[in-house]
């Protein structure tokens, strides 16, 4: 099983549309969650970090589920300017050291 | 200003032959990273380096060897590139050490390397 799993899409929407992306870890003990988007040809950029309460931040929202080792993003009102790979993104170590563990990505293509 | 830079973008080479890759960064960051990106898009840490002190070291071929001459600037050297070393190589840096949720890690552009 992999580390960090997560759909690989593409998720093909409209503009104005509400995605969710899902993802799910393997590593209970992991303590730090993160969204970042990678566009085409580009570097990951760190989107949005997660926290257990839940956060929001304009359009986006990330959730996580400790028990069922979860989280979650939500996008509202796509814009084309959304289209991108969405990483899911796992610390393991209990923030003993910087290793971020990577999902293989949600391909997002908003289509106008 | 790029906040981490790494040349080259772009490198094709033959199988066999010996090539390096260098990062900088001009955040003032103690800590700098190398990942991998193969042709499946999976992105996985290969090595990450503490004030020039080597933290994390995955299980990665004795072929790569990085290098820190300061904090500033974390190079890999590839020595007897394979086939199978084609990939995207990014350069990162953290503030911190820890994977804290304020400790955002930031990549440079990525070294597209072709081995033919």
């Amino acid at each position: 099983r992999k580390e960090v799993e997560q759909d690989p899409g593409p998720f093909n929407v409209p503009e104005g549309a509400t995605v969710a992306f899902n993802c799910t870890y393997s590593n209970s003990a992991s303590q730090s969650f993160f969204w970042y988007r990678q566009d085409c040809r580009k570097e990951p950029k760190l989107l949005m970090s997660v926290y257990s309460s839940g956060n929001e931040d304009g359009r986006f929202t990330a959730q996580l589920n400790r028990a069922s080792q979860y989280i979650s993003l939500l996008i509202r009102d796509s814009k084309l300017s959304d289209s991108a790979t969405y990483l899911c993104v796992v610390s393991p170590y209990g923030g003993a050291t910087n290793k971020l563990i990577f999902g293989t990505g949600t391909l997002l293509a908003v289509q106008p | 200003d790029t906040a981490v830079s790494q040349t080259p973008k772009y490198l094709v080479t033959q199988m066999g032959n010996d090539k390096s890759i260098k990062c900088e960064q001009n955040l003032g960051h103690d800590t700098m990273y190398w990942y991998k990106q193969d042709s499946k898009k999976f992105l996985k840490i290969m090595f990450s380096y503490n004030n020039k002190e080597l933290i994390i070291n995955e299980t990665v071929p004795n072929r790569f060897s990085p290098k820190s001459p300061d904090k500033a600037h974390l190079n890999l050297h590839i020595n007897s590139l394979e086939l199978g070393d084609s990939a995207v190589y990014f350069c990162a840096s953290s503030q911190e050490v820890k994977a804290l949720s304020g400790n955002t890690i930031y990549f440079g552009e990525g070294s597209w390397l072709t081995v033919v």
